[in-house]
């Protein structure tokens, strides 16, 4: 089983619908990340949590919410789907790493999002 | 602000031609991690590397080497005699503080 599981993997939705993207995770991480990916722009961060009271904007947040139900799940909510949130959208988790408490991000698998 | 810069869109190479990828950032942190991750035509992404400010020494695993020139502000990463199954696009990212931030992505071609 994978670490770090995104569902739904593939999704259509419609216009002004609300979708919810879940993401849990196995590896014991407290920080866990949300990312979009869209060709040309690499991976733009939309929500971090470093621990479940802890939530922070990312650089493209408008449009988004997320909720951290426990240490292992993170999920991000679109309230009202628009087109142009069409994207490949990915979790992640980070451990710390030595004293500068940082370790690499491990992804889950994607979840690609089409809103017509 | 920490700002990742991967000039090369799309780069083609012959398979077993040598090829580098270009990583230049920006910050004013004196401690942060940079990191390398492949993205094969599959989606995953896949961690390759990370590698801290305070450590420049050059790393080679395989075919793959990387180097870290703080006085450049560069992480460029060489694939030695390319093969198909390099055919990706490679992600730089930098961690300077609290969260991660990429570059756009270079996306290579290894044709047989």
């Amino acid at each position: 089983d994978a670490d770090v599981t995104q569902t739904p993997r593939n999704r259509i939705t419609k216009t002004g619908k609300r979708i919810m993207l879940e993401c849990s995770q196995t590896k014991g991480h407290d920080r866990m990340y949300w990312y979009r990916q869209d060709p040309g722009l690499g991976l733009r961060l939309i929500y971090y949590s470093f621990d479940v009271k802890d939530i922070n904007k990312g650089e493209i947040s408008d449009g988004y919410s997320v909720s951290r139900q426990a240490q292992a799940k993170f999920s991000l909510s679109l309230e009202s789907a628009i087109p142009n949130q069409t994207a490949l959208y990915f979790c992640a988790t980070s451990g710390l790493a030595g004293s500068s408490g940082t370790g690499e991000l491990f992804f889950g698998e994607g979840s690609r999002l089409t809103v017509l | 602000a920490q700002k990742v810069t991967q000039a090369q869109t799309e780069i083609s190479v012959v398979e077993k031609e040598d090829v580098t990828l270009d990583c230049v950032y920006e910050t004013r942190d004196t401690t942060y991690y940079l990191f390398w991750y492949k993205q094969p035509p599959s989606g995953e992404l896949v961690f390759l590397i990370r590698r801290n400010s305070f450590d420049e020494q050059n790393e080679i695993s395989g075919r793959y080497s990387w180097n870290f020139q703080k006085s450049t502000s560069s992480f460029n990463f060489t694939i030695t005699a390319s093969q198909v199954v390099d055919s990706a696009v490679y992600f730089c990212a930098f961690w300077g503080y609290q969260k991660v931030t990429f570059g756009t992505g270079t996306k290579l071609q290894v044709i047989p």
